[in-house]
């Protein structure tokens, strides 16, 4: 079965530097768009981050553009986010998300990492 | 970016109630939405995609209809597990954007 599983999270103060990994399990990797999605403490959902199935195609919210890198290793399983920068605002729970077969909609979530940006 | 407006931002319902959720996109996105499930300290489950498609696995009083801008999440029977937060989102470009929620709560 499908599995998505984060890890990295925890406290950093702010301008500091994070990096989220998420495992993927029970899918063929390589052939997914992957993207990253945040909650804030008692809000709604935030698109974060997209990255196509070979990395070779990235989009990214304004609020973290040039602070935030999404990556990949296929050989590996693993999708990355590397945020540098950090400001209060970005504390949230961080989710990685599967796209369905179809390229569109996320099927899949991981349980989420919570960071928080506190000095 | 395309903002999403849900209405309301919460209700009371009763068990067995009929339940029903808009969300209007700012420009048009064609049937490119999905409708999402979240219940407190967990991840959002899909339940409708393309705006009236139901996902694999998801109970069939759960109905989503609506084009262009205008779009409804249906609960023909309200479940005891349906009490959670619902969110819309568009997957029509990027930035990729989710409506504001919606929770339902018991009456």
């Amino acid at each position: 079965q499908v599995q998505l599983v984060e890890s990295g999270g925890g406290v950093v103060q702010p301008g500091g530097s994070l990096r989220l990994s998420c495992a993927a399990s029970g899918f063929t990797f390589s052939s997914y768009g992957m993207h990253w999605v945040r909650q804030a403490p008692g809000k709604g959902l935030e698109w974060v981050a997209f990255i196509r199935y070979d990395g070779n195609n990235k989009y990214y919210a304004d609020s973290v553009k040039g602070r935030f890198t999404i990556s990949r290793d296929n050989s590996k399983n693993t999708l990355y986010l590397q945020m540098n920068s950090l400001r209060a605002e970005d504390t949230a729970v961080y989710y990685c998300a599967k796209l369905r077969t179809s390229g569109y909609y996320f099927d899949y979530w991981g349980q989420g990492t919570l960071v928080t940006v506190s000095s | 970016a395309i903002q999403l407006t849900q209405s309301p931002s919460s209700l009371s319902a009763s068990v067995g109630d009929r339940v029903t959720i808009t969300c209007r996109a700012s420009q048009g996105i064609s049937s490119t939405l999905a409708w999402y499930q979240q219940k407190p300290g967990k991840a959002p489950k899909l339940l409708i995609y393309d705006a009236s498609s139901l996902e694999s696995g998801v109970p069939s009083r759960f109905s989503g209809s609506g084009s262009g801008t205008d779009f409804t999440l249906t609960i023909s029977s309200l479940q005891p597990e349906d009490f959670a937060t619902y969110y819309c989102q568009q997957f029509n470009s990027y930035p990729l954007t989710f409506g504001g929620g919606t929770k339902v709560e018991i009456k």
